[in-house]
């Protein structure tokens, strides 16, 4: 079975552009999760659906938003670039909310 | 506020000497922990979930164990392909199914 897939792998963006990030969950999963990951941290949470409803949402700006399609797979949209948003952005999926989740390779984004 | 302190930062070993990695966690009440490798420009791959204390997962080398306050990932007889870091997660029963990251272990094992 396949894995978590996330496209692009990497992305070069300049400062003040926007960027859609896209996630395939494992199938069957119905959450869909997304972090940041920046060198030396532990992943940060950003947000996560459930059944293409928003379950919780971490402490990022409103440039950050995000969706879940009927097939559970998810985009997460980021506006008007900062360079402090250069980093690995990983999606994670899991079949409900006590089991693990599952994570991509994610996307690296560097801004310019 | 949940908190989860993962000890030590960095850990360097020789192949076959045997360490422990620490997960300690402050929550209203324990969901779940869930313990993750995470190799140079991957994701963090699932190893084990703990979910009471005094349950012990193993895989291979990897040892993992749960008490009330901490979680201990124990390495036996490492190999150099053992060298990832190594993340804690703590899923708090309080309403949300939002997991808490540690900032995790690196670990370096040297032939």
């Amino acid at each position: 079975d396949a894995g978590v897939t996330q496209s692009p792998t990497h992305l070069i963006k300049t400062r003040g552009q926007h960027v859609t990030l896209r996630c395939s969950p494992i199938s069957g999963h119905k959450s869909v999760s997304w972090y940041q990951q920046v060198l030396g941290q532990g992943p940060q949470f950003i947000f996560q659906y459930y059944e293409k409803e928003e379950r919780g949402r971490g402490n990022f700006p409103d440039r950050f938003s995000a969706r879940q399609f009927p097939n559970y797979s998810s985009e997460l949209n980021v506006n008007a670039l900062l360079l402090g948003d250069s980093a690995l952005y990983l999606c994670a999926s899991s079949s409900d909310s006590n089991q693990p989740q599952h994570f991509g390779d994610g996307t690296r984004l560097s801004i310019l | 506020e949940d908190q989860v302190t993962q000890s030590p930062e960095a850990l360097r070993l020789q192949e076959g000497e045997s360490s422990s990695l620490n997960c300690s966690y402050t929550v209203s009440g324990l969901r779940g922990l869930f313990w993750y490798r995470q190799d140079p420009g991957k994701g963090p791959e699932f190893l084990f979930t703990l979910y009471s204390a005094g349950e012990e997962k193993e895989k291979e080398r990897l040892k993992a164990t749960l008490t009330k306050k901490e979680s201990f990932l124990h390495i036996t007889a490492p190999k150099p392909e053992d060298s990832a870091t190594y993340l804690c997660a703590v899923l708090d029963e309080g309403g949300s199914y939002i997991p808490t990251f540690g900032r995790g272990t690196s670990l370096i094992v040297h032939p």
